[in-house]
């Protein structure tokens, strides 16, 4: 098993700033992802972070937007960038095993 | 194209009862599959794996049958506390990425 540490749990932002979410893993893991929740659906995969390398990102995602840091084994950042309020959203991190361990989400409301 | 298709909710149902979720998927060489519950405001926990031809695990079942494509999920004798959203979920990379159905919202009624 794997427990992740997500912070911050919520916060509500204005428009035009930045927000940084860290995760934190209780082992070392190759491959984090970093995945967003809007209201009612269901879970989107923005980027792979892989230590050492830059981050994988999925169709419809920038770096630019979403920069993403991985400078060890057990820790990764999601920075979401220039926010207006179609970024609120739920952001959650997570790892995989046999199975996949999410953090707790952030909850982004952007104002 | 990535693709997991699930039935949509909501499902409204009296304690007891039995009740089927259906969920299909569009890579044929995917080789396991999860059902995962997320509970309101909470992150998803997995309930099942999937690697053969079903699983089960005391009042749930999942079946999948891989001529069709789908996978099934089937809860007997609801409780209150089953109430939640049931996301399908099929990786597409050997283990990775995982892509997540829109999920099926469960209400188990008193």
């Amino acid at each position: 098993s794997a427990v992740i540490s997500q912070k911050p749990s919520r916060d509500i932002c204005q428009r035009g700033t930045s927000l940084t979410i860290q995760c934190q893993v209780d082992s070392q893991v190759t491959m984090m992802f970093w995945y967003r929740q809007q209201p009612g659906q269901s879970l989107t995969l923005i980027a792979t972070a892989n230590q050492g390398s830059e981050a994988t990102y999925e169709s419809g995602f920038v770096i630019d937007k979403f920069p993403i840091s991985r400078p060890n084994l057990t820790f990764s950042t999601l920075t979401v960038s220039n926010m207006s309020p179609e970024d609120s959203s739920i952001y959650l991190c997570s790892v995989m095993n046999t199975e996949a361990f999410f953090g707790q989400g952030t909850r982004l409301t952007v104002v | 194209r990535k693709e997991v298709e699930q039935d949509p909710g909501p499902f409204n149902v009296p304690e007891g009862a039995t009740v089927a979720f259906n969920c299909t998927y569009s890579n044929s060489a995917s080789q396991s599959f999860f059902w995962y519950r997320q509970d309101c405001r909470k992150e998803p926990k997995l309930l099942m794996s999937v690697y053969s031809s079903g699983n089960e695990d005391g009042r749930f079942t999942a079946q999948l049958n891989r001529a069709s494509q789908y996978i099934s999920l089937l809860i007997r004798d609801s409780k209150l506390s089953d109430s939640a959203t049931y996301l399908c979920v099929v990786p597409y990379s050997g283990n990775t990425p995982l892509v997540f159905g829109k999920g099926t919202r469960l209400s188990v009624i008193a």
